[in-house]
């Protein structure tokens, strides 16, 4: 089945530096990349996402690359403020509708 | 989008006895999940939540400890049988709305079991 790899597991930036998370994926046939941001106490909640056939996404101060071949895909966060604060976990969705979850990413964003 | 409303939000349990958890969406959904999240970790799933048919259980759960029911478009529940201190966990439902295709996930706040 689908694994999903994700580093670093805590990641500590100063405001306005950039943040960049970094998975792995071992099923070639998946082909939906989600990013969710999950606050502390809060439930999971989309952020960016990327669909095989595209190479880049970027909405605002978020962008996402996917390298099909190196089955690699990463999140940046430009000009990072401490709201960004939170954990991120990536996730790749397998025909068959099954979301697998990296492990996570701590954000830490210091003022 | 989707909103989802999970009960109860939280519990404390007696090693030995089991609880439903119920998840209700505001609209008709395709597919339904339930993950755990134990606390600082990852989502892993539970199982995929068929209507009108058995649950798809992923590696490592089984239907005897974790019964669930999807008796209709909107409605899910999920049991956790006979806890013990290892089922301490958040409990999340998740859908994917119909028709859209996106494979977005909706949450919800997640049930936090506590077994003592």
């Amino acid at each position: 089945g689908e694994n999903v790899e994700q580093h670093p597991s805590t990641l500590s930036v100063q405001e306005g530096d950039s943040a960049v998370i970094k998975c792995t994926y071992s099923d070639s046939a998946s082909n939906y990349f989600p990013w969710y941001k999950q606050e502390l106490g809060k439930r999971p909640q989309l952020i960016i996402d990327i669909r095989s056939n595209v190479g880049e996404k970027k909405d605002q101060r978020i962008a996402v690359t996917l390298n099909k071949t190196a089955k690699h895909f990463s999140l940046h966060i430009t000009e990072t403020q401490p709201e960004d604060s939170a954990v991120y976990f990536c996730a790749a969705r397998q025909g068959g509708f099954k979301t697998i979850f990296g492990a996570g990413t701590r954000l830490f964003v210091k003022a | 989008s989707a909103v989802i409303s999970q009960k109860p939000s939280r519990d404390i349990c007696q090693r030995g006895t089991s609880l439903t958890i119920q998840c209700q969406v505001d609209s008709q959904v395709t597919m339904m999940f339930w993950y755990r999240q134990q606390p600082g970790q990852s989502l892993t799933l539970i199982a995929t939540a068929n209507q009108g048919s058995e649950a798809t259980y992923e590696s490592g759960f089984v239907i005897d400890k974790f019964p669930i029911s999807r008796p209709n478009l909107t409605f899910s529940t999920l049991t956790v049988s006979n806890m013990s201190p290892e089922d301490s966990s958040i409990y999340l439902c998740s859908a994917e709305k119909s028709g859209m295709g996106t494979g977005e996930l909706f949450f919800g706040e997640g049930s936090r079991l506590t077994v003592l």
